[in-house]
């Protein structure tokens, strides 16, 4: 149990463009997702933490704007990175909590790694 | 903010034989979680096993155990019997109201 995916699992883009990267929780109810990025040999920084039908909390530093996430449903969360660079060129993981669950019991999932040329 | 250490960018062990990973923390909350996941070229973190700051008493998860010391802010990660598959990164992580990861260790097992 406790299953989270990502799609797609990697994806190459022209930069200017936007792509939108799909967090579900397969086997359970997700009120809450957080969006990681990870970059080459380096930690995991938390971008966002988002509950389902209200607006993401962005951590400092992480601009809103262009990293649009929606919570739309229990078991999905969307990052849209919009007008995407080759900076933005990461490792985006997703995580999961389940209704009940203390906050610190997250589910990962694979990630998605994102290519901008 | 919460600051995660790994002062172990990379590290080799025998097979079978026992490897501790380091890990510091810097904090002034009393109440949080630690953690050391694992990140196999799958890039899937793997909870490997997780540790309550209230509790002394250390964790431990079949071949997996931590020191946990907390007055020295310190949470070791220690594999015995280590075994091919144990062969990825491994990252020590805090939780007091939202994740702090550490900048990871890169384990390689040698047959």
């Amino acid at each position: 149990g406790a299953v989270v995916s990502q799609h797609p699992s990697r994806v190459i883009c022209k930069s200017g463009t936007s792509v939108k990267i799909e967090c579900r929780s397969l086997d359970f109810q997700a009120t809450t997702m957080f969006w990681y990025r990870q970059f080459p040999k380096k930690s995991l920084m938390l971008m966002a933490t988002s509950n389902e039908g209200s607006k993401a909390t962005y951590e400092q530093g992480v601009e809103k704007d262009k990293f649009l996430i929606n919570h739309a449903s229990l078991t999905l969360s969307t990052l849209t990175v919009t007008s995407a660079h080759p900076e933005d060129s990461s490792f985006y993981i997703c995580s999961a909590r389940a209704p009940g669950q203390t906050q610190e019991t997250q589910y990962f999932g694979p990630g998605t790694r994102l290519l901008v040329l | 903010a919460q600051t995660v250490t790994q002062s172990q960018p990379e590290m080799s062990v025998q097979e079978a034989e026992t490897v501790t990973l380091s890990c510091t923390y810097d904090t002034s909350e009393s109440d949080y979680y630690l953690f050391w996941y694992k990140q196999p070229p799958s890039r899937q973190m793997i909870l490997v096993i997780r540790q309550e700051a209230y509790k002394q008493q250390n964790a431990t998860e079949n071949r997996f155990s931590v020191n946990f010391q907390k007055a020295a802010k310190s949470f070791s990660l220690k594999i015995s019997d280590s075994q091919l598959g144990d062969a990825a990164m491994y990252f020590c992580a805090y939780h007091g109201n939202q994740f702090y990861f550490g900048t990871g260790t890169s384990l390689t097992v040698i047959p």
